[in-house]
């Protein structure tokens, strides 16, 4: 089946750091994948996706580059900020196109980000 | 704010229990997703419903039933409370016909069962 790895952290910045949170699957297909961030006491919010290898997800001076060959999609920020301190989950979704939406999402355990200031 | 609401907030009660919890997706979206988060599995699909109808099911439990509605919101079901369903209870929803499966996720439900 599919499945998500990612560092469970927590992991401890200080501001203005660079930030890396690895991600790595395992899927049967082709899947599309998506970090997604989780404010205390908030519902997820989709941050970025990717739907295809070599692309590149990027949102709030947060990226991620969909690679097929270490089947990874590592979420990266050059500069963090106190606010970035929340939950990210990398999750993948495997359904193909059928024209009446897909699948759930299989997702990591969650890092959790605590920037200081 | 996603336009994903769900009631109630907070749920407290006792083992051997039934509850009903409630969403209403984005408007126009006819997906919803039902996910349970809790601190030793993580974040689980539970269902999908698609236009009224069951879509997809993943590690959902015999004793949770869901349904959606004409007018597309859900409910999930949960019956025989056990202490280990303690949990934070999701609902997304998303449009049909992406490709990339984007959801729009719910503030959540709080479920204590005690």
């Amino acid at each position: 089946g599919n499945s998500v790895t990612q560092m469970e952290g927590p992991v401890t910045l200080s501001e203005e750091a660079f930030l890396t949170i690895n991600c790595t699957y395992t899927a049967t297909g082709y899947p599309s994948l998506f970090w997604y961030v989780q404010y205390p006491g908030e519902g997820l919010q989709l941050l970025l996706k990717a739907t295809k290898a070599d692309d590149k997800g990027s949102n709030k001076g947060f990226e991620a580059t969909y690679r097929k060959e270490t089947t990874s999609f590592h979420l990266e920020k050059g500069s963090v900020q106190v606010s970035d301190s929340a939950v990210y989950f990398c999750a993948l979704s495997e359904a193909p196109f059928s024209g009446g939406g897909a699948d759930g999402l299989t997702f990591g355990k969650g890092t959790h980000l605590i920037i200081q200031p | 704010d996603s336009g994903v609401t769900q009631t109630p907030k907070h749920l407290i009660t006792a083992t051997g229990q039934r509850v009903t919890l409630r969403c209403s997706p984005r408007s126009g979206d006819l997906s919803v997703y039902w996910y349970q988060q809790s601190l030793d599995q993580g974040l689980q699909f539970l269902i999908q419903y698609y236009n009224g109808e069951e879509r997809a099911k993943g590690n959902i439990l015999e004793r949770f039933s869901a349904q959606q509605f004409p007018d597309l919101h859900s409910e999930l079901n949960l019956s025989s409370l056990e202490l280990g369903d303690s949990a934070l209870y999701f609902c997304a929803s998303s449009v049909a016909g992406q490709f990339y499966n984007e959801q729009f996720f719910g503030p959540g439900t709080r479920l204590t069962v005690l």
